[in-house]
């Protein structure tokens, strides 16, 4: 079994749409959850961090994170051409590193 | 606040010869610097973790005399690719964390685009 795993779509929406990004993860260790954003040819955007079960929203984005059922998804409301991106979610436990999921291909039409 | 560059963006190189990629961290200090390798439609694989003054720790299946890592102060750190061939083409995306804000999070530079020919 994997540590994370990311459907890598990729997932077309049409503007104005709520999209629904997840991860699954199976190490209980993780205690940080992230998700970046990372355009074409360009480093990763750091959009979302938390480290508690829950949601925590920030403009049209929300990072949702269920440690029980190691959960955790990203939700974008009102969804621009502009977010069409990759989507990564990243997890950290007690080291430095941090494990990424293999990354969704979000799509947004006009 | 928290801006990571590279240099060079692109880099074209002939097999045999050596490239150095530079990370800088522009606005703030960073203690710790990581380098990642992502391949086409891959996700960033972490190669080794960078600290000021110390040898760099590297990942498994990473070779340490072909990726030299170098993280002379807290602003800066080279990871020169030796001898580079074909399958060493890749994208080499740095990143540090930063001494102020949460300590688990991860600041990204641009990305370098490595072509071996």
């Amino acid at each position: 079994q994997k540590e994370v795993e990311q459907d890598p779509g990729p997932l077309s929406v049409p503007e104005g749409a709520i999209v629904s990004l997840n991860c699954t993860y199976s190490n209980s260790a993780f205690q940080y959850f992230m998700w970046y954003r990372q355009y074409s040819r360009k480093g990763p955007e750091l959009l979302m961090y938390t480290y508690s079960s829950g949601n925590k929203e920030d403009g049209r984005f929300t990072a949702q994170v269920d440690k029980s059922s190691k959960y955790i998804s990203l939700f974008i409301r009102d969804s621009q051409p502009s977010d069409s991106a990759t989507y990564l979610c990243a997890f950290k436990g007690y080291g430095n590193k941090l494990v990424f999921g293999a990354g969704t291909i979000l799509r947004v039409k006009s | 606040g928290a801006v990571v560059s590279q240099h060079p963006s692109r880099v074209i190189c002939k097999s045999g010869t050596s490239v150095k990629i530079e990370c800088r961290s522009l606005d703030f200090q960073a203690t710790t610097m990581f380098w990642y390798r992502q391949f086409p439609k891959q996700s960033l694989m972490l190669m080794a973790t960078s600290n000021e003054g110390s040898k760099a720790t590297y990942e498994q299946g990473v070779e340490k005399d072909k990726f030299l890592i170098n993280h002379a102060s807290l602003t800066l750190s080279t990871l020169t690719v030796t001898s580079a061939h074909p399958e060493d083409s890749s994208f080499y995306i740095c990143s540090a964390r930063s001494l102020r804000g949460p300590q688990e999070t991860q600041y990204f530079g641009p990305g370098t685009r490595l072509l071996v020919l």
